[in-house]
């Protein structure tokens, strides 16, 4: 099975700030990342897939970047919705795993 | 619009069964992957499986294979997961979303919950 690695598990940060998610793999996945959303209570949302194509709807602050073993999410200004849950996936191989998740958190 | 409504979900006994629906509706059911993601209490998501427009194609987690069967009626407009052998490790919120190599639209879940 591919593991994934998302680092940070958690982050603390302030509307209009810039936020950085990384996943990295254990072995290439080329492009199939994809990144969703998870606010509580709710289903997740896709955000990103392919690495860098953003989903219909999803925000222009949203952006995904990588490609073999490592991979990016910016927010590049922090808005009030976003503070949620952010997972990665990889469609490379079955299993379909996803990252552990990373909570954002308001400072 | 994109609609996906599960039910099935219950209180179920250590060794029992279950069937969980997913009803879609909003876009042609028949032209895509549909795929099973369950989620336990306070944890992360974890893929179950997966199956194709004819149902050619099936994949699924080690975690599951062998007690859970995934199946589509493309005339109904629905995806299937029959469950088997529960465990309380298959306690979760389970949800239906379409695709595979990415899930674009998802349904709001169904609890199951494996207690004696």
């Amino acid at each position: 099975d591919i593991q994934i690695t998302q680092s940070p598990s958690s982050l603390s940060a302030s509307v209009g700030d810039r936020v950085t998610i990384t996943c990295r793999t254990n072995q290439s996945i080329r492009t199939y990342l994809n990144w969703y959303q998870q606010t509580p209570g709710k289903a997740p949302k896709l955000l990103i897939f392919g690495a860098s194509s953003l989903q219909s709807g999803i925000p222009s602050r949203f952006s995904g970047s990588g490609s073999g073993t490592e991979f990016t999410l910016t927010i590049s200004s922090l808005q009030p919705e976003d503070f949620a849950t952010y997972y990665c996936q990889q469609s490379h191989n079955i299993p379909r795993t996803f990252g552990q998740g990373t909570k954002v958190e308001i400072k | 619009q994109v609609q996906l409504v599960e039910s099935g979900g219950d209180l179920v006994k250590p060794g029992g069964s279950l069937r969980l629906s997913c009803a879609a509706s909003g876009f042609a059911f028949n032209d895509y992957y549909m795929s099973w993601v369950r989620q336990a209490p306070g944890k992360g998501l974890e893929w179950i499986s997966s199956i194709s427009l004819s149902s050619s194609y099936i994949n699924y987690a080690d975690s599951v294979k062998g007690r859970f069967t995934i199946s589509r009626d493309n005339a109904q407009n629905s995806l299937y997961l029959q469950m088997n052998s529960l465990r309380a490790e298959d306690t979760a919120v389970y949800y239906c979303a379409r695709g595979d190599q990415f899930l674009g639209y998802w349904g709001q879940g169904t609890l199951v919950t494996v207690s004696s």
